[in-house]
Order: structure tokens, then sequence, then C-alpha cells
């Protein structure tokens, strides 16, 4: 299985803040990397998909970077609504779908 | 607007089995895969499996964990996906999420529903 090691696993930071989260796959998954955003008590929401492709709706301060096995999420201005917890996910062609372990963000 | 909504969760005995659905309404249901996805308490998320549409054969794919145990099928015509789940363990104690989308297979997400596996 693909390991996904994300870093770090909480993160305390104040509003207006950039914010960088990332995440090291074990092997090249290409670009086959998504970002999820949970609130707690509530579903996932895929914020970026293909490493760097903002989903509709989602605010331009959230983006991604990466291939290969390096990947990078950025809140540009942290704003108090983007308290949750960060996951990124891959999905190679390479069964099963794995995750990181999360990355809860917190206002400081 | 795109909906998936879980049904079926509850208390279940260790060995017994469940059938969650997750009906789909706001896009063309049997064009897209659909994926299920579980988040044991306190825990991060885990991939459960996935149900191919017809026109990429309509076959399945399961995690290591629930092979053997799980299935999942769909019915196109009432745009519901479905997971069997039977054997069941303590370990399988989870929210559930159905996931489905246009462009990626995880454009959206159910609300979740859950599964306590408990004597």
């Amino acid at each position: 299985d693909i390991q996904m090691t994300q870093s770090p696993s909480s993160l305390s930071a104040s509003v207006g803040d950039r914010v960088t989260i990332t995440c090291q796959a074990s092997q090249d998954i290409s670009n086959y990397l998504n970002w999820y955003q949970q609130k707690p008590g509530k579903a996932p929401k895929l914020l970026i998909y293909d490493a760097s492709n903002l989903e509709t709706g989602v605010p331009s301060r959230f983006s991604g970077s990466g291939s290969g096995t390096d990947f990078t999420f950025t809140i540009s201005s942290l704003q108090p609504e983007d308290i949750a917890t960060y996951y990124c996910q891959q999905y190679d062609n390479l069964l099963p779908y794995t995750f990181g372990q999360g990355t809860k963000l917190e206002i400081k | 607007e795109v909906q998936l909504v879980e049904s079926g969760g509850g208390l279940v005995q260790p060995g017994r089995s469940l059938r969650l659905s997750c009906t789909a309404s706001g896009f063309t249901f049997g064009d897209y895969a659909m994926s299920w996805f579980r988040q044991a308490p306190g825990k991060g998320l885990e991939w459960v499996g996935f149900i191919r549409s017809k026109a990429y054969g309509g076959t399945t794919e399961y995690a290591a964990s629930v092979k053997g145990r799980f299935t999942i099928s769909r019915d196109d015509s009432k745009s519901i996906a479905y997971l069997q789940m039977n054997s069941l363990k303590t370990e399988d104690t989870a929210v559930y999420y159905c996931t489905g989308g246009t462009v990626t297979p995880f454009d959206y997400w159910g609300q979740g529903t859950l599964v306590t596996v408990s004597s």
C-alpha cells in the first residue's frame, strides 16, 4: 500500500497567517492527490483535486501544488471558518486509496 | 443540486449483517462510479471500496480489511448504491460515507451513517 505521511499533525496559527501542510507519498503517485477539509461532526469536503485544481466554489485562498511524491497545501490568509482537520488522499491506480493522518488546524 | 443521502446504519451484534443505502440526486447517477469510505470514532478516513459505472463494467474493488465480507452494488434505475456488510466485527464500527461526482469520484459526500458493532 502507498503510505501518505502528512505533517504537521496539528497546527496553531493566527487569523491572516499563511498556513502550509505537506504530504509525502511512499512512491510516485503523479498528481493523483486530493486535499479535504473536515469540520467536527461533518463529512469531508473536497477542496483540491489532482494536486492543484481548486474544486468549484472553494475560496481562492486555498491552493495545492506538487507531483510525484511531495505535495503542499496552502491557505494564503487564514480565516476563522478554516478551523478544521485537513487530510490528503492519494488515488493512484494502485489500490487501495490511502489518506494522510490528518492535520488539526486551530486558531492561536 | 447534488445530494447523497446514506441510510441503514445502526447498532448490530458482531457476526451479523447490515445493508447501507446511498440515494443520489442531482446528477446522472448511472454515468459515474460510487465509492464508500468510513471513519472510526476519533480516527482518520479509510477507503472501503467502489463500484464502477456500467460503462466500465460495473465492477467493484475493496479494501483488504473488508474484502470477502462487504459487497457494493448499484441500482441505476433508482440512483442508489448499496453497501452490504456481512460478518461484522467490532472494528467495523464507524461512520460510513458514500461519495460520487462528475469531475472526480469524490466531489460529493453524503452526511454519513453511523454503524456500531457491539454485543
